[in-house]
């Protein structure tokens, strides 16, 4: 089985200042991680993915992720925020062979204030 | 390559009616997902395909929905004798299957369902 658990459910920062968004995980297998991102109106688009290379990810807009198996945790972020960076986040987690659906978090809303 | 696609964008209609959604994939994925969304939350699986065989099905999909993807392209959700629960945003995601791994899996934009 796997879950994903997002430590908040709205986090608030001012812009260039950084940004963290939390995410933990479960899983039975070899896990890929995603975080997606939905603008109001807008599909889900991906931000990045772990899936067993460098632990460290690089993904669009400035974002990057670290995967730490000890702390079974994916975390989101960004050196400096961006008022286009307002959105809802998504952490994502399946297994690598993609034999189970991708399983979402409940989102973190993430606000920036000029 | 014009992305996923999906129609329509909203659907009213009144509780006890049928609607259908169409998705059509990114082209040569072999893999379709179909999500659903409601307000607050993230998107839940629903049901996927690869090519045109429905592989798994989520224990949400209760029988008053259906999924089907004729000719391993196109796919239609139908949900019969709709209820105001219903009401959610529903998602298609495409995939391609390489070998033993699944490449990323693009969504999308989303079909906005109300049940009055």
């Amino acid at each position: 089985a796997q879950s994903v658990t997002q430590l908040d459910s709205h986090v608030s920062v001012s812009e260039g200042t950084p940004v963290l968004l939390r995410c933990n995980y479960s899983s039975s297998y070899s896990p890929s991680l995603f975080w997606y991102v939905q603008h109001p109106n807008k599909g889900l688009q991906l931000l990045l993915k772990y899936t067993s290379a460098a632990t460290l990810v690089k993904g669009i807009n400035g974002f990057e992720a670290e995967f730490k198996k000890s702390e079974t945790s994916f975390h989101l972020t960004k050196p400096s925020a961006h008022m286009s960076d307002a959105a809802e986040y998504f952490c994502v987690v399946s297994d690598r062979a993609g034999n189970t659906p991708l399983v979402f978090g409940k989102g973190t809303r993430l606000s920036v204030i000029a | 390559d014009t992305g996923v696609s999906q129609d329509p964008r909203h659907k009213i209609t009144k509780r006890g009616q049928n609607v259908t959604f169409r998705c059509d994939p990114i082209s040569e994925h072999n893999r379709l997902y179909w999500y659903r969304q409601t307000l607050g939350q993230g998107p839940e699986f629903l049901t996927y395909f690869q090519n045109e065989a429905q592989l798994e099905k989520s224990r949400l999909l209760s029988d008053r929905f259906s999924a089907e993807r004729p000719k391993g392209s196109f796919s239609t959700l139908e949900i019969q004798r709709t209820e105001q629960g219903d009401s959610a945003m529903y998602l298609c995601a495409s995939s391609r299957l390489q070998g033993a791994f699944q490449e990323t899996q693009y969504f999308g934009p989303g079909t906005r369902l109300l049940v009055l």
